[in-house]
């Protein structure tokens, strides 16, 4: 079945640096990649939904200048979380389009 | 947009018992209804999902059913066990389209 490999698992970095998650499609083009986050005993957001070749869609609430988006190829997502604050300190999740798979999520801790 | 509602919050049974999970949606639109089940730090994993065409799904002790006229639906675990202990998920979708998921109902089964 279509397997999504999101990269890091679990990173830890201080506040004002940056940080890229990468989703990986395996065997399969993912034309959209939709990224959640979800915060402590809490359910999955909507951050944004991103299209190959095309900007993403972010959702109301979410700067698109704080949350990078690239999708420049059919297997590769990103999402850079810049100038890092504690407050972005999350479970960052993205899910193919294509059967609606997950990624393994990366739990980001900002310090 | 599409809206999900969650009930209950959380839910305490005993071994052996059933759980009954309720889930509402706004989007008339929406004809897919998965359901997740989330251990603590890992990624959501798809449980049982139903479309809008059929009124009923079974698999083993998990059943969900859906009422499209009042626009719920429900997710049934039978013969309850400790390893049920996780935090569920709903989701109503328009296919194709992103995810609404519910705020989630954390089961703790009492051995």
């Amino acid at each position: 079945g279509a397997v999504v490999s999101q990269h890091p698992s679990w990173v830890i970095c201080k506040s004002g640096t940056s940080v890229k998650i990468e989703c990986r499609s395996l065997d399969f083009q993912a034309t959209t990649m939709f990224w959640y986050r979800q915060f402590p005993k809490q359910s999955l957001m909507l951050m944004a939904t991103s299209n190959e070749g095309s900007k993403a869609t972010y959702e109301q609430g979410v700067e698109k200048d704080k949350f990078l988006i690239n999708h420049a190829s059919l297997t590769l997502s990103t999402l850079t979380v810049t100038s890092a604050h504690p407050e972005d300190s999350s479970f960052y999740i993205c899910m193919a389009s294509r059967g609606y798979t997950f990624g393994s999520g990366t739990r980001l801790t900002v310090v | 947009g599409e809206n999900v509602e969650q009930h209950p919050s959380t839910l305490s049974v005993q071994e052996g018992d059933s759980a009954v999970i309720k889930c509402t949606y706004s989007d008339s639109a929406s004809n897919y209804f998965p359901w997740y089940k989330q251990e603590l730090g890992k990624r959501p994993q798809l449980i049982i999902d139903i479309r809008s065409n059929v009124g009923e799904k079974k698999d083993q002790r998990i059943a969900v059913t859906l009422n499209k006229t009042a626009k719920h639906f429900s997710l049934h675990i039978t013969e309850t066990q400790p390893e049920d202990s996780a935090v569920y998920f709903c989701a109503g979708v328009n296919y194709g389209q992103n995810f609404v998921f519910g705020p989630g109902t954390r089961l703790s089964v009492l051995p």
